[in-house]
């Protein structure tokens, strides 16, 4: 399975504020996704990040509040913008990978995040 | 809106006991399903994944997959306290042009030395 960074793993940060979170991945791979975990809760997918395009938000999840670049096959950041204390959460980062023939997620280390 | 459902637990074994995780998912299409493990603050790794109808064996861990009825399980044989854990159960979106997992909200699985 690919190696994948998370850069910060955590951060406290000020209402109003942004924060751009790197995923750092040491193969090239087509897909990258954007997860956030909220304390006590699973996975939700904020957005597909496929290189050479735009990516593809979920249902309640914006561009304008989360911004996504992927500017190569092996990095994507993700910022969140104009922070409010309902933004504290964990950000995973996950890309495709294979385990024999099947196709599947590895995920990054996850990003901490508290917002006062 | 595609589901899938857990129990939250915590679920509590001995040390040696079988462990028996459920979820049951509302995609009638999707035909691949995920097992992740989520020790307390780490991230999800992988440990199993199944996609015909039956048991999949890997070590002490065994997927069970019902189509019909749209369940999904997995069993962790001689439990230990290393398992202690929460495994999330996820499963492929049928449809669409990207791949993309729906997660449960996970079961929370304490093995008592």
């Amino acid at each position: 399975s690919a190696v994948i960074s998370q850069k910060p793993s955590r951060d406290i940060c000020q209402r109003g504020t942004s924060l751009t979170i790197q995923c750092q991945v040491d193969s090239q791979v087509t897909m990258m996704f954007w997860y956030r975990q909220q304390p006590g809760q699973s996975l939700t997918l904020i957005a597909t990040a496929n290189q050479g395009s735009e990516a593809t938000y979920e249902s309640g999840f914006v561009i304008d509040k989360f911004p996504i670049s992927r500017p190569n096959l092996t990095f994507s950041t993700l910022t969140v913008s104009n922070m409010s204390p309902e933004d504290s959460s964990i950000y995973l980062c996950s890309v495709e990978g294979s385990r024999g023939f099947q196709e599947t997620q590895y995920f990054g280390p996850g990003t901490r995040l508290l917002v006062l | 809106q595609k589901e899938v459902e857990q129990n939250s637990g915590p679920l509590s074994v001995p040390e040696g006991a079988i462990a028996s995780l459920n979820c049951t998912y509302s995609d009638r299409g999707s035909q691949s399903f995920f097992w992740y493990r989520q020790y307390s603050g780490k991230s999800p790794e992988l440990i199993m994944f199944i996609y015909s109808n039956g048991d999949k064996e890997d070590g002490r861990f065994t997927a069970q997959l019902n189509k019909a009825s749209q369940y999904v399980s997995l069993l962790i044989r001689d439990s230990q306290p290393s398992d202690s854990a929460t495994y999330l159960c996820a499963v492929e979106n049928s449809g669409g042009s990207n791949y993309k997992l729906t997660f449960g909200k996970g079961t929370l699985l304490t093995v008592n030395p």
